[in-house]
């Protein structure tokens, strides 16, 4: 399949160890920002999601911090492990003025065994 | 359950030509998406639709267009392809307008000669 990601920001990290991957955003009206993963081949998966009203939300393995103040939103990945190995998209959703959703460039993350 | 599902999977063709590209959303989902996605780059947003009627557009010219029928299916066409439009083509279905929860399938790969 296609490599996605060719000259992205690339964080590598050792199995087991945690991951947390940074993301601005660009638009404080935004509803939904969620977390996706894309793995080479596939469409992107998603992750974890958080509203707009909220600064945390934690899911299994994962958790996405909120910071409105300065826009910037995290994922981070507790005991990271080789299957986590992909390219890692922040989206943000807004719905005033029609639907939209934003994308940031992305992050790839090498998980070393 | 079938996830989405998009055809073709790969198409070649030649600049000034149009393309149709089709989508079948996860049974029961109301609301489709099309997104861009450019090798080395995030998914760009190109439409939206819930029941059947445009919610959202992004930065596309009008070269773009889309619709989506009573089964909930969509389609993407492309006239007058330009050989910028090569790219990853991802649809995306989920049952409501808003919010996240959008499930994504593979894409089409159009490569424009």
């Amino acid at each position: 399949g296609e490599s996605v990601g060719l000259h992205l920001p690339t964080l590598s990290v050792q199995e087991g160890d945690n991951s947390i991957i940074n993301c601005a955003y660009s638009n404080s009206a935004s509803d939904y920002f969620i977390w996706y993963k894309q793995e080479s081949g596939k469409g992107p998966q998603f992750i974890i999601d958080i509203r707009s009203n909220m600064d945390k939300r934690q899911g299994q393995r994962v958790t996405v911090l909120l910071n409105k103040t300065v826009k910037h939103l995290s994922l981070q990945i507790a005991a990271t492990q080789p299957g986590d190995s992909a390219v890692y998209f922040c989206a943000e959703n807004m719905s005033a003025g029609g639907f939209k959703t934003i994308f940031g460039a992305g992050t790839r993350l090498f998980v070393k065994a | 359950d079938a996830g989405v599902t998009q055809s073709p999977t790969h198409l070649i063709k030649t600049r000034g030509q149009h393309v149709t590209l089709r989508c079948s959303p996860i049974s029961g989902h109301k609301s489709v998406s099309w997104y861009q996605q450019v090798l080395g780059q995030g998914p760009q947003f190109i439409f939206q639709y819930y029941e059947k009627e445009e919610r959202g557009r992004g930065n596309f010219p009008d070269r773009f267009s889309a619709r989506q029928f009573p089964n909930y299916s969509s389609e993407l066409n492309v006239n007058a392809l330009l050989l910028g439009d090569s790219a990853l083509y991802l649809c995306a279905s989920s049952f409501r307008d808003e919010g996240s929860g959008y499930t994504f399938g593979s894409g089409t790969r159009l490569t424009v000669v």
